[in-house]
Order: structure tokens, then C-alpha cells, then sequence
């Protein structure tokens, strides 16, 4: 089982550039996640979906838009990147009746200049 | 919008020791408690939860200590190892997922 997955590892993006954030999971979890983590700040919720086909935004969904392709994968769309948007994103799932216990990927680690 | 507040920002403490991470809520509908360790470079995994209903829960060297009337609840790690060195979260879950918030976060450095 390789678990949680996301690529890319690292990114470096110009101020407009678009770019989509890829996730996938193995463990036939209902629900998956994304996240950003900023210094000081924990990780917030970027947008949440409970099942295939459900997308729910979170605390910091602005300029960001998902795509719950199907049970396994849930991909974050960066539209027109922004300074402000440079952080670490972290996927992550869960089953739908255990939300408090979610498996987390490795991270991509964005950089927008 | 921090529902969950998280103290100290870091923590040193000789290998050991006792390390002691605090935690404190504002929603009372939050129904579990789980705190996260997060290694450099690596995503978040779960440690350690509880529920409200419980005042204490142990496993291994990890304790959570719950408080149900100050909405508070603690992170004690006995005889802390160099290994413990990790960034520890607290969090809080009401119902589905999207109502998972993270504290901000607890920097352990263990010196051996």
C-alpha cells in the first residue's frame, strides 16, 4: 500500500501561472482533504470532500478549485497563482465515520515569485 | 479564525524529561480530540485521541489529560527521547471532516 500520494514534491510557479495539485489514496477512503501549512499558522482547510462527486469548501478556499475525479484521486487547481498562495499543501483521507483519524501525504511544497 | 489555541510555540527538554503540550477549545460541540506528530519533510500522523467523555487516555509513553469543564486538554510525553524531537498539533473534529480545525502547533526538540 503506498498510502497517500501527491506529486509534485516541489514547485516553483511566476505570479498568473496556473497548476494543478495531484492526490491519490489506496485505502478506500471515503473522504479526502487538502490542506495548506504555513509557519505559525497549522495546517488550515483549503476545501474537503466527503465522497466521490462532493466537494466542500474550507477556512482558506480562495483561489483554489477541486476536482474529485473519482473514489481514489482529489486534485487542487491553482488557477492564477499568487505570492500569497506560497506554502505546503498536503492531501490527505480519511473514512467518512473517523474524520479525526486522516492519513496524510507527503506534501508539495509551492513556491510563487 | 483559531478555534483551537496551542501553547508553548516550542519546547526543549533533556532527554528523559517530561514534555507537556496544552491545548485549549472554544466549540463545545467538538466531539474528538486527536493530536498529530509531524517529522521535517513529512506529512502530519495521527498519535494519540480522545473523547470528551474520557478525562484521560494512555498509550505508551503518550497521555492526554482532558478537561472537559476549562475546554482544555494537554499532550504528556514521558521520558521524552531524542526521537520524540517532532512538531506536535492538536486538533479538534466535530461531525464530518469539514469541521476539523489544527492548533498551530508545538516545536519538541529533545537534547540528548
Amino acid at each position: 500500500n503506498a498510502g497517500v500520494t501527491q506529486t509534485p514534491k516541489f514547485q516553483v510557479l511566476k505570479t498568473g501561472q496556473s497548476m494543478t495539485l495531484q492526490c491519490a489514496q489506496d485505502m478506500n477512503h471515503n473522504s479526502m482533504y487538502w490542506y495548506r501549512q504555513d509557519p505559525g499558522m497549522g495546517l488550515r482547510l483549503i476545501y474537503y470532500s466527503a465522497s466521490e462527486g462532493t466537494t466542500d469548501k474550507g477556512e482558506v478556499p480562495n483561489g483554489y478549485n477541486v476536482s474529485r475525479l473519482n473514489k481514489r484521486e482529489f486534485s487542487l487547481r491553482l488557477e492564477s497563482a499568487a505570492p500569497s498562495q506560497t506554502s505546503v499543501y498536503f492531501c490527505a483521507s480519511s473514512f467518512v465515520d473517523s474524520p479525526y483519524e486522516q492519513y496524510f501525504g507527503p506534501g508539495t511544497r509551492l513556491t510563487v515569485t | 479564525q483559531q478555534q483551537v489555541k496551542q501553547s508553548p510555540q516550542s519546547l526543549i527538554v533533556q532527554k528523559g524529561g517530561i514534555s507537556i503540550i496544552n491545548c485549549a477549545y472554544e466549540n463545545t460541540a467538538f466531539d474528538y480530540f486527536p493530536w498529530y506528530q509531524q517529522f521535517p519533510g513529512k506529512g502530519p500522523a495521527l498519535l494519540i485521541a480522545i473523547r470528551p467523555d474520557v478525562s484521560e487516555k494512555k498509550e505508551g509513553r503518550f497521555t492526554i489529560s482532558f478537561n472537559k469543564s476549562a475546554k482544555q486538554f494537554s499532550l504528556h510525553i514521558m521520558d521524552s527521547q531524542p526521537g520524540d524531537s517532532a512538531t506536535y498539533f492538536c486538533a479538534a473534529s466535530k461531525g464530518d471532516g469539514q469541521n476539523f480545525v489544527f492548533g498551530p502547533g508545538t516545536r519538541l526538540s529533545v537534547l540528548p
